[in-house]
């Protein structure tokens, strides 16, 4: 499997803000999917991704898989406090099986 | 989604000794990974548990170091075996279904090795 290219690595923000991370891959991916990681837990999948220039919401949360089906974004509108976490790209390329992830984006949101 | 429990939840070890995590899924899941997450890092896939047949391990992982086992479409289990300080990590199980090319994660196993 590949890594993925996720940016930005890092965000502080004010609660309210809207937030904007994204994901490259070096290969055409069949599957995008965003999860969020809380300290000490395993990741919780927020969103699913399957046709290039779907677009598809959770909440506050947009996601979009890109036209050359190379990348992929997340947003979140109006940040709560909760938010707070790692938020992890990750997909199945065409011709393999084995999920491959980013290496995340760590969100802090202050009051 | 299936609900994943893992056992222990975290454990503190000495080096040289092995440790036994277990996986279990409210459903039978026809395919379970482990992966490694080393601290502050990105999550690694360490193998595929097969039901009835020998895990499917990654570049850089061997039987030897992380011996699994599959024994139905519900449960299984990794080894972390003769532990050094390196393998201080978070271990995950997920289950996953190419049919919605999906992965659902466990809590998670966090070992620190002393």
């Amino acid at each position: 499997g590949q890594q993925l290219n996720q940016s930005p690595q890092s965000m502080f923000i004010q609660e309210g803000e809207d937030v904007s991370m994204n994901c490259t891959s070096s290969s055409i991916f069949n599957t995008w999917l965003w999860y969020k990681q809380d300290p000490g837990e395993g990741p919780v999948l927020l969103i699913a991704l399957y046709k290039a220039g779907e677009l598809t919401s959770n909440g506050r949360l947009t996601a979009q898989f890109g036209i050359t089906r190379k990348d992929s974004f997340l947003n979140i509108s109006a940040s709560i406090p909760s938010d707070v976490g790692i938020y992890f790209c990750a997909g199945y390329e065409n011709s393999g099986y084995a999920l491959n992830f980013g290496k995340g984006t760590s969100l802090l949101v202050t009051p | 989604s299936a609900v994943i429990s893992q056992k222990p939840s975290r454990d503190i070890c000495q080096r040289g000794t092995s440790l036994t995590i277990q996986c279990q899924v409210d459903s039978q899941v026809t395919m379970m990974f482990w992966y490694r997450q080393q601290p502050g890092q990105s999550l690694t896939l360490i193998a595929t548990a097969n039901q009835g047949s020998e895990a499917t391990y990654e570049s850089g992982f061997v039987i030897d170091k992380f011996p699994i086992s599959r024994p139905n479409l519900t449960f299984s289990t990794l080894t972390v075996s003769n532990m050094s300080p390196e393998d201080s990590s978070i271990y995950l199980c997920s289950v996953g279904s190419r049919a919605t090319d999906t992965q659902y994660f466990g809590p998670g196993t966090r070992l620190t090795v002393l």
